[in-house]
């Protein structure tokens, strides 16, 4: 049972390209979330998915994406990237209300 | 509106002492899940403990143990006999709703360092 698994670890990008951040669970939930961790701030969800083909905006979607098209995978794509993305990534997966997170995605955008 | 207020930027307690971490809360809603998450210096989030908003009973886990003051609205994280590896940042949330909502709002974190 690996849990909730993140790739890549690290990733550096220019201003403008796209690129996809992966997240894999394999505890069967059905709710998983992406966050970003910046310095002083917590963490903020970015979008969430209550299963399989169903996503929805937290509190910071702008210049994501998200689709759910299994019950193990919540993609999160950066459609063009900004400076402002510069952050931490987590994605979460929930059994009744307690969320467990993945490793982290490190990510600069320069 | 800030839902999540962890007013201790940092926080020194010596090994083998015990800790409060304090963390306040804001919401309407009477159903509501509080937790706490320790990120070491690895990265990784781990939970830590959970209390329900209509829990009668103090959540313990461990040397962990959560101090809900309800009409406070407070959830401090008391941690007792402190080690080193206790050393991290520490996060409150709040789920509000049941156990079916599961959008999680994070307190800014208070790095707590363990002093031998």
């Amino acid at each position: 049972n690996a849990g909730v698994t993140q790739t890549p670890k690290f990733q550096v990008l220019k201003t403008g390209q796209s690129m996809t951040l992966q997240c894999a669970q394999d505890m069967n939930h059905e709710y998983m979330s992406w966050y970003r961790q910046d310095p002083g701030m917590g963490l903020r969800l970015i979008h969430y998915s209550v299963g399989a083909g169903i996503t929805d905006q937290g509190e910071v979607p702008n210049g994501y994406n998200v689709s759910r098209s299994t019950t193990e995978d919540f993609p999160l794509r950066l459609l063009s990237a900004a400076p402002s993305q510069t952050s931490v990534y987590f994605c979460a997966s929930s059994w009744q209300g307690t969320q467990y997170f993945g490793p982290g995605t490190r990510l600069l955008v320069l | 509106a800030q839902k999540i207020t962890q007013t201790q930027p940092g926080m020194f307690v010596q090994e083998k002492e015990a800790v409060t971490l304090d963390c306040t809360y804001d919401t309407s809603d009477p159903s509501y899940g509080l937790f706490w998450y320790k990120q070491p210096s690895s990265g990784e989030m781990i939970f830590l403990i959970y209390q329900g908003s209509y829990d009668q009973q103090n959540a313990t886990e461990g040397r962990y143990s959560l101090n809900f003051q309800k009409a406070r609205k407070s959830a401090n994280l008391v941690i007792s006999a402190s080690q080193l590896g206790d050393s991290a940042m520490y996060f409150c949330a709040m789920r509000e709703g049941g156990r079916n909502n599961n959008d999680m709002r994070f307190g800014a974190g208070t790095r707590l360092t363990v002093k031998p």
